[in-house]
């Protein structure tokens, strides 16, 4: 069974342009989750899904992020237009349900120049 | 406010050796508190899931302790190899609302031969 994929792996861009990150959760898991860890810090909670509808975004930093999960499959994560503060790395992670254990994929590294 | 707070930072031991590391926290209320394994360029992996009502759990050279009365959990590694080599995430369960993932900023550890 594939785990969760991200994709890219790794993203550099320049401050002001639009980047859209993209996650595929684990087959028949309905809770998807966002995290990021800038550098040096511990990793942090940006929003929660359950199918397609958003659980939980306390977590996001402002509005040039918006997130989206249409049809409750995959998920995108938009940054626009990008500051030199959301370079980090992010983290997707999906559960069977909110209290199960939560599988990792492997991160997009972003870099804003 | 809640946190978690992991020592030492990094730490750099001898192939066969063995380790502890610390996690302190003060996320409340929690429903349970993991272990994550992190090599580089991956996603945190889980080694141990402890509720409050656990205080030992063991998988393979891993094991992990809580006290839930002070709020510490610790990560013993007997035998290192190797390939023990990753940063290791204390992630408490914060239960006060929708279950949401605190994690600590990890420790960092080298096993040399």
């Amino acid at each position: 069974e594939a785990g969760v994929t991200q994709f890219p792996s790794h993203s550099v861009i320049e401050k002001g342009q639009t980047v859209t990150l993209r996650c595929d959760p684990i087959s028949g898991h309905d809770n998807l989750y966002w995290y990021r860890r800038v550098m040096g810090k511990e990793i942090k909670f940006l929003l929660h899904f359950v199918k397609e509808s958003k659980q939980d975004e306390s977590g996001m930093p402002n509005n040039r992020f918006l997130a989206e999960r249409t049809g409750g499959t995959y998920s995108t994560l938009k940054v626009q237009p990008a500051e030199l503060e959301d370079s980090g790395v992010y983290f997707c992670a999906s559960s069977q349900a909110s209290y199960n254990e939560q599988f990792f994929g492997p991160g997009t590294r972003l870099t804003v120049l | 406010k809640n946190q978690v707070e992991q020592s030492p930072q990094s730490l750099i031991i001898l192939e066969g050796k063995n380790c502890t590391l610390q996690c302190n926290y003060t996320v409340s209320p929690f429903s349970n508190l993991r272990w994550y394994k992190q090599d580089t360029g991956r996603g945190p992996v889980s080694l141990t899931i402890m509720t409050f009502s656990e205080n030992t759990k063991s998988n393979g050279r891993y094991t992990a302790t809580l006290d839930a009365d002070t709020k510490q959990s610790s990560l013993h590694i007997t035998a290192s190899q190797l390939s023990d080599s990753a940063s290791y995430i204390c992630v408490v369960t914060f239960s006060g609302g929708y279950n949401k993932l605190i994690f600590g900023a990890g420790t960092r550890l080298a096993v040399h031969p």
